[in-house]
């Protein structure tokens, strides 16, 4: 059975801190790695990795996908209150038609 | 429109009535997903259209779940004889081309079963 699972489930840190989150998946016919973040209803997508490798950067976030472990890890450097929210890690299977499986996502806490 | 939209944006029912969720994708996206998220849990897979092709139904959790997509664009979630367990925060998202891309993701619907 395909499964994304994704830790810590919850992090609390304060203004300043790094933080790592972890996505490792279990997903035959593997087609792409995307991350998320939800603050209230709908996420808003932040990376998707296909290659392994090679980082993506978007500010003070960024991202890498393994394929070998099975996993990916999102950075956050220099985190502020506006962080706060909930990481989704999503992982794209290709057969036939392509679905996506979430992860329970890590909900992430920045402290002033 | 410039985005997803999801009407309503929130939903009290009484237990045994029939709701309709909709949802308007991103012109021009073929793709479009429905997912369940339950208070802190993740995204639920339901129910994926792509373009003519038969719907992937592999997520409903129950017969009394059904959607259609008229047109290729607005899309309509059904949940008949409603139950508590059925509350939850219904999203809706689109993507482009295949699929496979960034899913563009609506403000969800807030259902609450009574």
């Amino acid at each position: 059975e395909d499964k994304v699972v994704q830790s810590p489930l919850s992090l609390v840190v304060h203004e300043g801190d790094t933080v790592t989150l972890n996505c490792s998946y279990e997903v035959t016919n593997f087609r792409s790695l995307l991350w998320y973040k939800q603050e209230k209803k709908a996420p808003t997508f932040l990376f998707m990795l296909t290659s392994s490798g090679i980082e993506k950067k978007s500010g003070r976030l960024s991202s890498i996908l393994d394929k070998k472990e099975l996993s990916s890890i999102l950075n956050i450097t220099a985190t502020q209150t506006g962080d706060s929210a909930i990481y989704l890690c999503a992982v794209v299977r290709r057969s036939g038609t392509y679905k996506y499986i979430f992860g329970t996502g890590t909900r992430l806490k920045v402290l002033a | 429109g410039a985005g997803v939209s999801q009407s309503p944006s929130n939903k009290v029912t009484e237990k045994g009535k029939d709701v309709e969720l909709r949802c308007d994708p991103i012109s021009g996206h073929t793709a479009l997903y429905w997912y369940r998220q339950s208070l802190g849990q993740g995204l639920e897979f339901l129910i994926y259209f792509q373009g003519n092709s038969a719907p992937d139904k592999s997520g409903l959790p129950s017969d009394r779940f059904s959607a259609e997509r008229t047109g290729g664009s607005v899309s309509t979630l059904t949940i008949q004889r409603t139950q508590q367990e059925d509350s939850a925060v219904y999203l809706c998202a689109s993507s482009s081309l295949d699929g496979a891309n960034e899913q563009f993701f609506g403000p969800g619907t807030r259902l609450t079963v009574l």
